[in-house]
């Protein structure tokens, strides 16, 4: 069965600080993809990112970088330089090839202070 | 990305009773699914809404709790039937892409009392 932990269930910063949110997944499939979504008080899941496991390469979106290591099955998301906006729950999720089997980690509340 | 609405956004019903949630989209899509998020939880997915065939449910979701229509490729309902306290969450539909990636609605706020 798939599953992702989040371990950090709440984590809170001062506004400019840089922050990393950990995500370690478990599949058997040699194909699958991952996720970041973020879940601001409004309500809206937002997509963030897709990866595909046959693609190490990571990733940097302005204050946005996703690091994905197969050989310890994570796939960590780094906030530089937070701004207040940033405060959301950010939710990693694993499907398997073709997209099935989604599943959603436990999310990581993350709160910057101004 | 595609355009998702819901409706209704938000309702309170009683116990014993049951809600139909729509989720529209603007063009049309082969996958669309149906999640739950309780309160302060993650989201768990009841089902695949499948387009001229019954819906394919996750272990822990029956049909005859949560029936699903999916007439055609832009419109799926789910129906929150025999409602209890516990059945309050928010319900999200969502839409696959052919690169796997799931675009969510704005979700439907239900609370049962």
């Amino acid at each position: 069965a798939q599953k992702v932990t989040q371990a950090q269930t709440e984590i809170s910063v001062v506004e400019k600080e840089d922050v990393t949110l950990d995500c370690v997944y478990e599949t058997r499939d040699t194909t699958y993809y991952l996720f970041w979504y973020k879940q601001p008080p409004s309500g809206e899941l937002v997509f963030l990112i897709r990866r595909n496991s046959f693609d190490e390469q990571n990733e940097i979106s302005g204050r946005y970088s996703w690091n994905f290591q197969k050989s310890t099955s994570s796939f960590n998301f780094t906030i530089t330089a937070s701004q207040v906006v940033d405060s959301a729950v950010y939710f990693c999720a694993l499907s398997g090839n073709y997209g099935q089997n989604f599943v959603f980690g436990p999310g990581t509340r993350l709160s910057v202070l101004p | 990305s595609a355009v998702i609405s819901q409706k209704p956004s938000r309702d309170i019903c009683q116990r014993g009773t049951s809600l139909t949630i729509q989720c529209q989209v603007d063009s049309q899509v082969t996958m669309m699914f149906w999640y739950r998020q309780q309160p302060g939880q993650s989201l768990t997915l009841i089902a695949t809404a499948n387009q001229g065939s019954e819906a394919t449910y996750e272990s822990g979701f029956v049909i005859d709790k949560f029936p699903i229509s999916r007439p055609n490729l832009t419109f799926s309902t789910l129906t929150v039937s025999n409602m209890s306290p516990e059945d309050s969450s928010i319900y999200l539909c969502s839409v696959g892409t052919p690169y796997y990636e799931q675009y969510f609605g704005p979700g439907t706020r239900l609370t049962v009392t």
